[in-house]
């Protein structure tokens, strides 16, 4: 089975600019959380999406937004982008409501310049 | 507000001792505590996880402790092998929750 695939893997931006990152599950995975990674703050919770609707959100501004679709990959879109947004962007999935065991990507690494 | 304490933040282990990680939370609610293994240029991968209704959980070379009352645990690595050499992050989430909290991580380094 293919493991949860993100893309793309690298990306640059500028500051203000917006960007959107890709996420695809295991196959029957319905459940799909972004995590934020940068060396400062670690590894922190973005939000989660089940059965294309947001279950749980973590403590980001607005300008962090995801969406599920009804196959359950998942996007993550950021806006106006800021310079502390550089970060390894982390996919995960999980097979259903009731499975803790979450798995992730390789990661999508942004930098904002 | 870092709701899970990890250390130490690096660790040199010479090859075949024992590397030791601990991680203390405050929150009662959770529930579910796993440990995830991150090489660099890779995402974190599950390397063993417990729940609160048991003091201590075995696979392999792995073996977590937890201690409910004190609000703790911790990972044993025995026998450490140089390919232990990785990020090591423990974390912690309520079971119906699914947003994991992670500890800031340890670098272990395991030497030949």
């Amino acid at each position: 089975k293919a493991g949860v695939t993100q893309t793309p893997r690298y990306l640059i931006k500028t500051r203000g600019q917006q960007v959107t990152l890709s996420c695809s599950p295991i196959s029957g995975h319905r459940s799909v959380s972004w995590y934020q990674q940068t060396p400062g703050q670690g590894l922190q919770f973005l939000f989660e999406y089940f059965s294309e609707t947001q279950r749980n959100k973590g403590n980001f501004p607005g300008r962090f937004s995801g969406r599920q679709f009804s196959n359950s990959r998942s996007e993550m879109n950021v806006s106006t982008l800021e310079l502390g947004d550089s970060a390894l962007y982390l996919c995960a999935s999980s097979l259903a409501a009731t499975q803790e065991t979450q798995y992730f990507g390789p990661g999508t690494r942004l930098l904002v310049l | 507000q870092q709701q899970v304490k990890q250390s130490p933040q690096s660790l040199i282990v010479q090859k075949g001792g024992i590397s030791i990680i601990n991680c203390a939370y405050e929150n009662t609610a959770f529930d579910y505590f796993p440990w995830y293994q991150q090489f660099p240029g890779k995402g974190p991968a599950l390397l063993i996880a417990i729940r609160p209704d048991v003091s201590e959980k075995k696979e392999g070379r792995f073996t977590i402790s937890f201690n409910k009352s004190a609000k703790q645990f911790s990972l044993h690595i025995m026998d450490s092998q140089p390919g232990d050499s990785a990020t090591y992050f423990c974390a912690a989430s309520k079971y119906s929750g699914y947003a994991l909290n992670f500890g800031k991580g340890t670098s272990l380094l395991v030497t030949p």
